[in-house]
């Protein structure tokens, strides 16, 4: 079956430092790619999402590449700021069931002045 | 606002006594899901919808109970509740298939606690 494998946290990163949370995944067909935010003591919310190879998702300055060749999809930000601090979850859709996600375990990010 | 909304945010409860977990959305989506979060373990799906009366089983489904009888509502039902149901449960909404795949809109979250 299909599964996500995320890096494991947490990660303790300072401010304006560079920020790469490693995903690679497994699935059959053509996947599309997510990675998910949750802030403390919030509901998950889309970061940034690529539906297809080599295809580039962006959003408030983070990136991710789709590489089918590697089978992976790593988060990276240039220069994090304390307000980034939060779990970070790599996601899959094989298109098949509705919109059925399949989750890593996350990712926990700490930023520190 | 669209949003989806799930009551109670917190819940402590004993072994064996059944408890629903409301969910709602307003956004006039067709498919609707439930997942658990836990330590080490992230999001497993438990039932998902992808319309009203049309209900299935996700990954992790024993214990748990759901309904869809109107299209903004999906509860989930725990009749008898045991100490390894204490989680984070999320309820999450999305348009149908491929008008936008994968994209889920998440509720708040209910930290359930059965002691």
């Amino acid at each position: 079956g299909d599964s996500v494998t995320q890096m494991e946290g947490p990660v303790t990163l300072s401010e304006e430092a560079f920020l790469t949370i490693n995903c690679t995944y497994t699935a059959t067909g053509y996947p599309s790619l997510f990675w998910y935010v949750q802030y403390p003591g919030e509901g998950l919310q889309l970061l940034l999402k690529a539906t297809k190879a080599d295809d580039k998702g962006s959003n408030k300055g983070f990136e991710a590449t789709y590489r089918k060749e590697t089978t992976s999809f790593h988060l990276e930000k240039g220069s994090v700021q304390v307000s980034d601090s939060a779990v970070y979850f790599c996601a899959l859709s094989d298109g098949g069931t509705a919109s059925k996600l399949t989750f890593g375990t996350g990712t926990r990010l700490q930023v520190t002045l | 606002e669209a949003q989806v909304t799930q009551n109670p945010r917190y819940l402590i409860t004993v072994t064996g006594k059944k408890l629903t977990v409301t969910c709602s959305q307003n956004m006039n989506h067709e498919y609707m899901s439930w997942y658990r979060q836990d330590p080490g373990l992230g999001l497993r799906q438990i039932y998902y919808s992808m319309n009203v009366e049309v209900t299935d089983k996700g990954d992790v489904p024993e214990g748990y109970k759901v309904s869809r009888k109107e299209k903004r509502n999906f509860p989930l039902i725990l009749e008898s509740p045991s100490p390894n149901q204490t989680s984070l449960y999320f309820c999450a909404s999305s348009p149908a298939q491929g008008r936008q795949p994968g994209r889920q809109y998440f509720g708040p979250g209910t930290r359930l606690t059965v002691l």
